[in-house]
């Protein structure tokens, strides 16, 4: 059975920090790994990744996987209180394309 | 382009009844998806159909079915409701290629 573990399970942090959320994954085939904020309602695309080491990157949001140790980490720098949301992170298979969420990241940016 | 459609937006339902989400996309994907989110916490699979004509279960399959009518569409059924399938119900599709997955506004129901 595929499964995402995220942590920590939840972050308080004042405005202008930098977090790192991580996530860790038991896959079977593994095909890709995807980043997903979630606010008040559907979940919007962040980051997919396929490949170790080749960092994405999108303002003051980057992120990297690294296959070896079957994880994936998110960054923020700069945290604004616009970033207070659930991040989730979900992994792909090759066996029917099979999409599990971990629990996600539970993040507030206090001003 | 709508992307990807549920129906309802709300619902309450009393213990027993029955129910039916919609979910239609007009992305020409092949892969959708089902879940449900309990308050604070992320997101479970409950069934997924990988192409059309195939379904199959996720980790929480148990209370439900599904159908997948054609490409467009995926179903779930509640058959007998329970006040622990109190949730909000998230559909959402995928190619199979590396792409992002795209999901609907997703369904309150509450089993009171």
């Amino acid at each position: 059975e595929d499964k995402v573990v995220q942590s920590p399970l939840s972050l308080v942090v004042h405005e202008g920090d930098t977090v790192t959320l991580n996530c860790s994954y038991e896959v079977t085939n593994f095909r890709s790994l995807l980043w997903y904020k979630q606010e008040k309602k559907a979940p919007t695309f962040l980051f997919m990744l396929t490949s170790s080491g080749i960092e994405k990157k999108s303002g003051r949001l980057s992120s990297i996987l690294d296959k070896k140790e079957l994880s994936s980490i998110l960054n923020i720098t700069a945290t604004q209180t616009g970033d207070s949301a659930i991040y989730l992170c979900a992994v792909a298979n090759n066996a029917g394309n099979m999409l599990t969420f971990g629990g996600g990241t539970r993040l507030m940016v206090k001003p | 382009n709508a992307g990807v459609t549920q129906t309802p937006k709300f619902q309450v339902l009393k213990t027993g009844q029955s129910m039916t989400l919609q979910c239609a996309q007009d992305m020409n994907h092949n892969s959708m998806y089902w879940y449900r989110q309990d308050p604070g916490m992320g997101l479970r699979l409950i069934y997924y159909s990988a192409s059309e004509g195939t379904t199959d279960k996720g980790e929480v399959p148990n209370g439900y079915n599904v159908s997948r009518l054609n490409k467009r569409e995926f179903s779930l059924r509640l058959e007998s409701a329970a006040p622990s399938q109190t949730s909000v119900y998230f559909c959402a599709t995928k190619e199979v290629m590396n792409t992002e997955a795209f999901f609907g506004q997703g369904t309150r129901l509450t089993v009171v």
